[in-house]
């Protein structure tokens, strides 16, 4: 697509339930970035994938996030038992390569909001 | 580890006025360096990129300077006006740049 797609756009839950976020990066992009960015924070560096692997998860905050990608398109971003901590904007990007040489191209965006 | 500080943190200035953002970062081994605007509620907007082997770069009012030596980008606005009103962040990449390390931001405040 022209963009990178984020799904949904807004996310309300309860707390204790599992939530999946999609990210659909540009197309021929074979780097993927996940973000948070928690009210009133800056943005946090979450995970990395170069195609299907994921050569850095450093930034993941517990064991309850996970994320996959298939097919070195579409990635997911699974959140296992929802806390209320975890209620922040998460952003998806992707880049041409890893050296992100060209540039970096967010998505908007999905606001979960853990009640 | 790479480090970015954005200064000021916000900034309110009548229209017309020309701005001058200012990022720091900890490592200069950096290939390139991004400026992203982003609105209230919504995702990054890339303003601009920056190569190490630029100097600067320019779009529309905007320019961007970078000097790897001293760790220093400015982002500069020209006639500022309203719809210029976001938060400018600032991001450089970590060593091995295989992600981006983004400075708190300047929240920019444009009246009429």
């Amino acid at each position: 697509g022209a963009g990178v797609s984020q799904s949904p756009s807004n996310k309300v839950t309860e707390k204790g339930k599992d939530v999946e976020l999609r990210c659909d990066p540009i197309s021929g992009h074979t780097a993927l970035y996940w973000y948070r960015q928690s009210l009133g924070q800056g943005l946090e560096f979450l995970i990395y994938f170069q195609g299907n692997s994921a050569p850095d998860k450093s930034g993941l905050p517990s064991d309850r996030f996970s994320a996959e990608r298939t097919g070195g398109s579409v990635s997911t971003l699974t959140i296992q038992r929802t806390q209320q901590e975890d209620s922040a904007v998460y952003l998806c990007a992707s880049s041409l390569d890893s050296g992100g040489a060209a540039g970096y191209t967010f998505g908007s965006g999905t606001r979960l909001t853990v009640v | 580890k790479q480090e970015v500080t954005q200064i000021p943190a916000a900034l309110s200035v009548p229209e017309g006025e020309n701005l001058v953002l200012n990022c720091s970062f900890t490592d200069s081994a950096i290939y390139n360096l991004q400026w992203f605007r982003q609105d209230p509620g919504k995702g990054l907007t890339s303003l601009l990129l920056i190569q190490s082997s630029q100097r600067e770069q320019t779009s529309g009012r905007l320019n961007a300077s970078l000097d790897k030596s001293s760790g220093r980008s400015t982002l500069y606005i020209a006639a500022s006006q309203p719809g210029d009103s976001a938060t400018y962040l600032c991001a450089a990449p970590s060593g091995g740049y295989n992600k981006l390390i983004f400075g708190a931001g300047t929240r920019l405040a444009v009246h009429p």
